[in-house]
């Protein structure tokens, strides 16, 4: 059982809609971070919430950190094709030294 | 700026072979990391160094060891590879765990 549970693990949708990937954890995390990922390159950070019930835009993208500080929703609005790509989330629990990432989301926007 | 090199990009090993895959940084970072990812998958954490002198195992240690050499070499041993062992590695650091990590252009292994 991974620490951070990602889900949908694919979501296929079309130019112009909205989506939402979920990241869910049983543990507390003092932080948690987004990246997102093309093929052959490494991930690429998006955005880190730190606060409890803090939310987050960068663009069309919205994310969200839960009250508890458990888990995090990246929303994507109109989405695009170059939206399409591997979403990740990632963070450390307050009482460790590591940085564990999710399962991952793979997102593929059709024109 | 040079931020997180891995090398070598490409290796194929056969059964049984070791090797060590090398990692450096230029931005000064206290933590580094070792991943692997599987086809399709998200990242695996194998071992971590949250500073220099440290090292500690992470979600799936097995058939690896690891060096923090110094502050900016942080190198990844395979002493007997395996076919389980295929895989995408990718090395990172970060200054915190909670700031954000910089990613070398991954090891694409392969073990026959």
């Amino acid at each position: 059982t991974q620490l951070l549970e990602q889900s949908p693990q694919f979501l296929s949708i079309q130019e112009g809609e909205n989506l939402t990937v979920y990241c869910n954890s049983s543990s507390v995390f003092s932080s948690l971070q987004w990246y997102r990922q093309e093929p052959g390159e490494g991930p690429v950070l998006l955005v880190t919430v730190v606060t409890g019930g803090e939310v987050k835009k960068l663009k069309r993208l919205t994310f969200q950190f839960g009250d508890a500080r458990k888990d995090s929703s990246l929303h994507i609005t109109a989405a695009q094709p170059g939206d399409t790509g591997l979403y990740l989330c990632a963070g450390a629990v307050a009482a460790g030294n590591k940085l564990t990432f999710g399962g991952g989301t793979r997102v593929l926007v059709k024109p | 700026n040079a931020g997180v090199t891995q090398t070598p990009k490409f290796q194929v090993l056969k059964t049984g072979q070791s090797m060590t895959l090398q990692c450096a940084q230029d931005m000064n970072h206290n933590s580094m990391y070792w991943y692997r990812q599987d086809p399709g998958m998200g990242l695996r954490l194998i071992y971590y160094s949250a500073s220099e002198g440290t090292t500690d195992k992470g979600e799936v240690p097995n058939g690896y060891n690891v060096s923090r050499l110094n502050k900016r070499e942080f190198s990844l041993r395979l002493e007997s590879a395996a076919p389980s062992q295929t895989s995408v590695y990718f090395c990172a650091s970060s200054q915190t765990k909670n700031t954000e990590a910089f990613f070398g252009q991954g090891t694409r292994l392969t073990v026959v």
